[in-house]
């Protein structure tokens, strides 16, 4: 079973910010958070990880809260090849994927 | 870098026969991974590798699906006998924790199979 829940699907329109939140139950001490993407016919992609705080890369923004019991993904001014789905994760090199967000972005 | 490589990229065969996918993962990286996905199940991982030796083998659903990594740059996943509900994307994925975020792991284009 995933250790993670996030939902399962979630629209949007090109420009917007689309920010998904994933809880973390269950998270252990030494656990980080990452966030993957796949689009349809390939594996997924790394995004992000973090583990305290914010990070932020070329491609997105990841808010983790000091109780690290959720995690925010922000994609900025997503486009239409922003649609895919989106995993979080949390775990060393051992990762669970759960069922992921599916986001669909509209022109 | 070419990055993961799978092959075949698709596969189609019939109940019963053996089936073998392989994975050549990106250099230098000492962890591999082999995942199924589905529709139904979604991504699991089936086993994973640390510098050649298996660590974590709970996922394979069953005495039917064995994997090997005889060197750091070949890894096989069989089936034998393959069955329909076997059906599925296999993707193979490395990392290297060491150089690069610790849940960085690289998947490869995946390998469709088919057993009717």
């Amino acid at each position: 079973l995933a250790k993670t829940t996030q939902p399962i699907s979630m629209d949007s329109y090109e420009g917007q910010e689309v920010n998904i939140t994933c809880s973390h139950n269950n998270i252990a001490t030494n656990d980080y958070i990452t966030w993957y993407q796949q689009f349809p016919s390939q594996g997924p992609r790394f995004i992000i990880q973090g583990y305290k705080t914010k990070v932020t890369n070329e491609v997105a923004s990841l808010f983790i809260p000091a109780d690290r019991k959720s995690s925010t993904l922000s994609l900025p001014r997503v486009s239409l090849s922003d649609t895919a789905v989106y995993y979080c994760l949390e775990g060393g090199n051992k990762l669970t994927f759960g069922g992921g967000t599916r986001v669909l972005v509209k022109p | 870098d070419a990055g993961v490589i799978q092959s075949p990229r698709h596969e189609v065969t019939e109940m019963g026969q053996e089936v073998t996918l392989r994975c050549k993962p990106i250099s230098g990286h000492d962890y591999l991974f082999w995942y199924r996905q589905t529709m139904m199940r979604g991504l699991e991982l089936l086993i994973y590798f640390n510098n050649n030796v298996p660590i974590d083998d709970s996922g394979m659903p069953e005495d039917r699906f064995s994997a090997k990594m005889p060197n750091a740059s070949f890894s096989t996943l069989k089936i034998q006998p393959s069955e329909p509900r076997d059906s599925a994307v296999y993707f193979c994925a490395s990392s290297d924790p060491g150089t690069g975020a610790s849940n960085e792991q690289f998947f490869g284009p995946g390998t469709r199979l088919t057993v009717l």
